[in-house]
């Protein structure tokens, strides 16, 4: 089935510091891959996302690179703020429209960035 | 504005008192499902719907109900809660699911408590 991992957290950088957080996945075909953020006490936003291979995601300074030959979309931020502590997830959703998986989101376990000025 | 929307955001109950948590969205999306939140695991899906009286289960179906009598609604049903289901629960809505970078819409969260 299935599978999205993400760097171990959590993650502690100081204001300005450049960010990676690592994300790779296992799927059949081509997948849709996202990013998701959860700043505390509210849902899930989406932040950026790419739907075929070489695709750049980007969105408040985040960009993710979809790499279908090493199975990877690692989020990077040049210069992260002390508003970017959150939890962001990795995930992704098949391709295909029908099936028991029908539009299910498969998410990496979640990265906590806690940012200090 | 576009939501989606629950209730109740919090809630502690005993084991075995049926519970129903409420979703709704404004936004006359065909797709709804519901996610569960646990630490270490991310969010894995419960349940979810293609459209009015379309539902099918997701990975964690177990202990579970839910219905889409209409649109705009998706409500979860725990018949006999038990501790286990102690959790972070998302609803979530898309236009199609189907389309390549569609964006599933969250609401802003149920911690459940079961004792």
């Amino acid at each position: 089935g299935n599978s999205v991992t993400q760097m171990e957290g959590p993650v502690t950088l100081s204001e300005e510091a450049f960010l990676t957080i690592n994300c790779t996945y296992t799927a059949t075909g081509y997948p849709s891959l996202f990013w998701y953020v959860q700043y505390p006490g509210e849902g899930l936003q989406l932040l950026l996302k790419a739907t075929k291979a070489d695709d750049k995601g980007s969105n408040k300074g985040f960009e993710a690179t979809y790499r279908k030959e090493t199975t990877s979309f690692h989020l990077e931020k040049g210069s992260v703020q002390v508003s970017d502590s959150a939890v962001y997830f990795c995930a992704l959703r098949e391709a295909h429209a029908g099936g028991t998986s029908y539009g299910k989101l498969t998410f990496g376990q979640g990265t906590i960035l806690t940012v200090h000025p | 504005e576009a939501q989606v929307t629950q209730n109740p955001r919090y809630l502690i109950t005993v084991t075995g008192k049926k519970l129903t948590v409420t979703c709704s969205q404004n936004m006359n999306h065909e797709y709804m499902s519901w996610y569960r939140q646990d630490p270490g695991l991310g969010l894995r899906q419960i349940y979810y719907s293609m459209n009015v009286e379309v539902t099918d289960k997701g990975d964690v179906p177990e202990g579970y109900k839910v219905s889409r009598k209409e649109k705009r609604n998706f409500p979860l049903i725990l018949e006999s809660p038990s501790p286990n289901q102690t959790s972070l629960y998302f609803c979530a809505s898309s236009f199609s699911p189907g389309l390549a970078g569609d964006e599933q819409f969250f609401g802003p969260g149920t911690r459940l408590t079961v004792l």
